[in-house]
């Protein structure tokens, strides 16, 4: 069954680039019934869709973080990744990818989630 | 101020039924289905009901979700200790083009 598994930096620096990338196993990430997704949850607070991503690079992302998110798939490797730019404290969270399988179904399976702390 | 609107805590004790309620509005849950997912403590969020009211394969049917206008609800019967969770609603919003939450609801079992 599909695994996901995210990884990168747990610590960033104000004003500088979140990077995380999501590697998907168990499973194929090329199909057109479904996007990849990143959410984001800060501690004790809820769930915030970032956005997600087609494997044929088609993109939808929250209208509250567009300017600053971009998020790109490498299929070749089974991974996909978010970028966050100009940080600040207010983006310290775990954030967690997940499959997208659109209007009927939702996000399934998600990944564990990592902890991102934005601070100098 | 989550675009869904869920209470933040509810409670009951084993045995008994529960409800949470979602609402939302004509661009989201007037016009696409809802999700739902339940995030035990310290875990990710897992499916819970999708399309409105259905569940995925492994989910006890205590759990059902229903949809009408612009609200929804999840009903969990036959309480359990091990539901204790936090429940979120979801759905595509049509006007933002993307997936909206709501503030989610802290079901504790007392």
């Amino acid at each position: 069954q599909v695994q996901l598994q995210e990884s990168g930096p747990g610590l960033v620096k104000p004003s500088q680039t979140l990077s995380l990338t999501c590697t998907v196993s168990g499973g194929s990430i090329s199909s057109d019934s479904f996007y990849w997704s990143w959410i984001r949850q800060p501690a004790g607070k809820g769930l915030e869709w970032i956005g997600h991503i087609s494997t044929s690079g088609s993109t939808n992302y929250n209208p509250s973080l567009r300017s600053r998110v971009t998020i790109s798939v490498d299929t070749s490797k089974k991974q996909f990744s978010l970028k966050l730019s100009s940080v600040t404290a207010a983006d310290t969270a775990v954030y967690y990818c997940a499959r997208d399988w659109g209007y009927i179904a939702g996000f399934d399976p998600w990944g564990q989630g990592t902890l991102v702390t934005v601070s100098s | 101020q989550s675009v869904l609107t869920q209470p933040p805590s509810a409670s009951g004790t084993p045995g008994q039924r529960v409800t949470i309620s979602c609402s939302g509005s004509s661009s989201n849950i007037g016009t696409n289905t809802v999700n739902w997912y339940q995030q035990l403590p310290g875990t990710a969020p897992k499916l819970l009901i999708y399309s409105n009211n259905q569940r995925p394969s492994g989910v006890p049917d205590r759990f059902s979700g229903s949809k009408s206008g612009t609200s929804a609800s999840l009903a969990i019967s036959g309480l359990q200790t091990e539901d204790e969770a936090d429940y979120y609603c979801a759905a595509w919003d049509d006007s933002l083009n993307g997936w909206v939450f709501g503030g989610g609801t802290r079901l504790t079992v007392l």
